[in-house]
């Protein structure tokens, strides 16, 4: 099966950009769809496709994607996108109905 | 606005089978889409189990591929998981999610699990 690589940590200052990486050979393939997981909580849909976001995702959020890499853009960073992000896309070698996530990143604002 | 709940018990023995089933309101499984299973140990990412298409055809993760049954039950509007041979590795909290083109657009709140005698 594939795999999805993030950078375990990325630190961002108050009100700045900050992006999240996630490579694999799937991504090729497909989009990407990045998850939000807080402390005890369910991770929660940010961005998911082309660059899209679900219903009360702020528009800080916004995604992108080249060759093998996708990436999460919080621009503006705040507080309370302090957080846990993960990747998650099909998996690309075997039947194409398998998902894969990325080991994570803990975002940290500082 | 669609809900999952999850449930079964919080402790499981070592070699013994770990069941669990994720109730949906809001949406009735039989009008399609995916269901999934996915898990994640205390500290550590998420890792998906399987899923399961609403006619009941079933996609597994290879490194779980013989332990793994997921099943649908369309007249109750749930899911479920068996996971046999457990062991402490298998400790993590379980979520059932709805799986849409691309995205598990809805999560469970999770239940953990933990296996020990």
């Amino acid at each position: 099966s594939s795999e999805l690589t993030q950078d375990p940590a990325v630190s961002v200052a108050l009100g700045q950009t900050v992006r999240i990486t996630c490579q694999g050979d799937s991504l090729r393939s497909y989009y990407a769809s990045w998850y939000q997981q807080k402390p005890g909580q369910a991770p929660v849909l940010v961005i998911y496709g082309k660059n899209n976001r679900p219903s009360g995702i702020p528009d800080r959020f916004s995604g992108s994607s080249s060759g093998n890499t996708a990436s999460l853009t919080i621009t503006g960073a705040q507080a309370e996108d302090e957080a846990d992000y993960y990747c998650n896309s099909r998996d690309s070698s075997g039947n194409h109905l398998d998902w894969v996530f990325g080991g994570g990143t803990k975002l940290t604002v500082l | 606005q669609v809900q999952l709940q999850e449930s079964g018990p919080g402790l499981v023995k070592p070699s013994e089978t770990l069941s669990l089933t994720c109730a949906v309101s809001g949406y009735s499984i039989s009008s399609g889409y995916y269901w999934g299973w996915i898990r994640q140990p205390p500290g550590k990412g998420l890792e998906w189990i399987g899923s399961i298409y609403h006619s009941g055809s079933t996609y597994y993760n290879p490194s779980l591929k013989s332990r793994v049954t997921i099943s649908v039950d369309t007249s109750k509007n749930q899911f479920s998981l068996k996971l046999s041979s457990v062991t402490a590795a298998d400790t993590a909290v379980y979520y059932c999610a709805r799986q849409v083109v691309g995205r598990q657009t809805d999560w469970g709140q999770g239940t953990l699990v933990t296996v020990s005698s």
